[in-house]
């Protein structure tokens, strides 16, 4: 257990809906890292955030959008989903806002568009 | 334009020989390097790293060696268990900057 929580962990839903994956990051913890992990592909980042903050910015598309709250929690919000998006999203932290590279990650949420 | 490259997408070993899993890079500014391990159902878990100063890290049955002249990782599993039956993530960073992943290589390892 890497205590990064990740809800839902299986989410199907239809082309141009809208859904939101929730992370809670390890305690202590202030970064958060979403990464896409497609079909047989590697991880994707897509963002990170430092304490409330907007950290570093990866292949995000604007359709995509991550916030962090003063709890600490994060929240990465997919809009007009397309049958693309269907993938594995994993959220990480760590303790600093430089990335070492030694990332805790949840389980991942995986997104069905269909 | 892939900077981190897994060109084998599955390894299978004999159980107690040695898995040598590789790995290529393009970006000469990655400083550091580290491999992950994904088990089905789960998020992937840091298991080594070296920075670009060193050529050789070791930790227990694991070893990564770097060549950075050739651009190329390489993680040795000695002896290998079937319990490292996974997926096995490269990946790189440069000062602290945003992870950039490998595709990732299947490695099972038979009884």
């Amino acid at each position: 257990d890497s205590g990064v929580t990740q809800t839902p962990k299986h989410l199907i839903t239809a082309t141009g809906q809208r859904v939101t994956l929730r992370c809670s990051p390890r305690s202590g913890d202030l970064s958060v890292y979403w990464y896409q992990q497609s079909l047989d592909q590697g991880l994707q980042f897509l963002i990170q955030y430092y304490n409330g903050e907007e950290r570093a910015k990866g292949n995000i598309l604007e359709r995509f959008s991550a916030q962090q709250f003063p709890d600490l929690h994060s929240e990465l919000n997919l809009s007009s989903l397309e049958l693309g998006d269907s993938a594995l999203y994993f959220c990480a932290s760590s303790v600093g806002h430089l990335n070492t590279g030694e990332l805790f990650f949840g389980e991942g949420s995986r997104l069905t568009v269909l | 334009d892939q900077q981190v490259k897994q060109n084998s997408p599955s390894l299978s070993v004999q159980e107690g020989r040695i898995s040598i899993l590789n790995c290529d890079y393009t970006n000469s500014m990655f400083d550091y390097f580290l491999w992950y391990k994904k088990y089905p159902a789960e998020g992937p878990t840091f298991l080594i790293s070296i920075s670009s100063i060193k050529d050789k890290n070791e930790d227990g049955r694991f070893t990564v060696f770097l060549n950075k002249s050739a651009k190329h990782l390489s993680l040795h599993i000695v002896p290998s268990q079937p319990g490292d039956s996974a997926v096995y993530f490269c990946a790189a960073n440069n000062a602290g900057n945003m992870l950039t992943f490998g595709g990732g290589t299947r490695l099972m390892v038979k009884p």
